[in-house]
């Protein structure tokens, strides 16, 4: 059974230019959580989805940053019109049930905007 | 905001137990505590979680107080591969609550 997998692992954005993060779940998890860390800082909680549907988004930005984990497919963190300070490690976490599971972590990707 | 409040540091020799300890005087009834690490920048890794009673698994053991206002992570016997930051974290059973919420954890160095 594969680990959480998030792709790709680095990427590099010029000032204005948009992000698309990918994450898969593990298989049969339906419950996706985003969180973000900016260099030197702790992981910080950004949106909580389900299939088809928003749960938490009380730590996503108000504008320029949208997510979604559609039906099929993996789930997606859009970032428009990408500024220096959106640099981070993006990391997503699964789980199958809401609790008492764990939640299972991708390996990030590290978002660089220059 | 983190509901749990930990040492910022912490180090511990090779070999030795190292015991990680965490308060969570507002802990919910229905609310677990959980426990990661995270090592250099890697994923968050699961180690173990508890309602009330301790629970042990083949990385580590986790003592919560009767009352279930602290905790305390045992890792049995610690390697350098354990130098990392630690979080405890109390999460909820339902809906939103269920994000995991990390606070600041506890460095833990393992020196040889």
């Amino acid at each position: 059974n594969a680990g959480v997998m998030q792709n790709p692992r680095h990427l590099v954005r010029r000032r204005g230019q948009e992000a698309r993060l990918r994450c898969s779940p593990m298989k049969g998890h339906s419950h996706v959580y985003w969180y973000r860390q900016l260099p030197e800082e702790g992981l910080k909680f950004m949106v909580y989805l389900q299939k088809e549907n928003i749960i938490d988004e009380s730590g996503m930005p108000k504008e320029r940053f949208s997510a979604e984990f559609p039906k099929e497919g993996p789930s997606i963190l859009r970032i428009q019109q990408v500024v220096r300070g959106d640099s981070a490690a993006y990391f997503c976490a699964s789980s199958p049930r809401i609790t008492p599971d764990e939640a299972f972590f991708g390996q990030g990707t590290r978002l660089t905007v220059v | 905001d983190a509901k749990t409040t930990q040492p910022t540091s912490m180090d511990c020799a090779e070999g030795r137990a190292a015991n990680l300890p965490c308060n969570h005087s507002t802990i919910s009834g229905n609310e677990y505590v959980y426990w990661y690490r995270q090592i250099h920048s890697q994923g968050p890794q699961y180690i173990i979680h508890g309602l009330k009673n301790n629970e042990t698994n083949e990385m580590a053991s986790l003592i919560i107080t009767e009352d279930r206002k602290s905790s305390t992570l045992i890792l049995p016997h610690a390697t350098l591969r354990d130098t990392a930051v630690y979080y405890c974290i109390v999460r909820a059973l339902t809906g939103a609550n269920s994000k995991l919420t990390f606070g600041k954890g506890i460095t833990l160095s393992v020196r040889p």
